[in-house]
């Protein structure tokens, strides 16, 4: 699976959007991009995937890049319930199963 | 909304014992996994398993560590003689089908190794 690279943290004003990039340029073209957030050692919690094409869900909203190098997560109105480590993961949906690979993620505060 | 549940949440062993984490998957997936995240570090893939056997593991998962659906719904993490570096947090997941985009987690057993 490709490597992704995050930055470690960022602050994020409650009520604002918060962008958070990944880049991952070593993306083969059957990789999907997953998002993953962790809030307070809880067990990690599904966000949203994509391949090509932005999607949005009732969490947020993910924008990939044309040439699929980058993708940045946006929470659209960031609440003190967001405070949390986001990882984004590259993955093949292979036979194999499910596995994920986590990085360090970025460990978003949001302060009120 | 469906939920992995995991007991207990924190398990405090003396070293060389055996524990026996566990887990009950959301009813209907056909996917289970363990991970596990040492205080500080990154979450790691330690198991996959699907009709009854080990799909795939990672280096982490050695003769120590076993892994059993004894039931239609319990699927547990065994490991034989634990040491002081097996403490962590143990994350339990599952999902429906091997192409499926979204893994639930459990929240997670504490395990303490003294």
């Amino acid at each position: 699976d490709a490597k992704t690279t995050q930055p470690p943290s960022m602050d994020c004003a409650e009520g604002r959007a918060a962008n958070l990039p990944c880049n991952h340029s070593t993306i083969s073209g059957n990789e999907y991009v997953y998002w993953y957030r962790q809030i307070h050692s809880q067990g990690p919690q599904y966000i949203i995937h994509g391949l090509k094409n932005n999607e949005t869900n009732e969490m947020a909203s993910l924008i990939i890049t044309e040439d699929r190098k980058s993708s940045t997560l946006i929470l659209p109105h960031a609440t003190l319930r967001d405070t949390a480590v986001y990882y984004c993961i590259v993955r093949y949906l292979r036979g194999a199963g499910n596995k994920l690979t986590f990085g360090g993620g970025t460990r978003v505060l949001v302060k009120p | 909304e469906p939920e992995v549940t995991q007991t207990p949440s924190h398990q405090v062993t003396q070293m060389g014992q055996e524990v026996i984490l566990r887990c009950v998957p959301i009813s209907n997936h056909l996917y289970f996994y363990w991970y596990r995240q040492i205080l500080g570090q990154k979450v790691e893939f330690l198991v996959s398993f699907y009709n009854n056997e080990i799909s795939e593991k990672s280096e982490i998962f050695d003769d120590q560590f076993s892994v059993e659906r004894p039931d239609g719904s319990n699927f547990t993490l065994k490991i034989r003689s634990t040491k002081l570096e097996d403490s962590a947090m143990y994350f339990c997941a599952s999902t429906l089908g091997q192409r499926d985009t979204e893994a639930f987690f459990g929240q997670g057993t504490r395990l303490t190794v003294v």
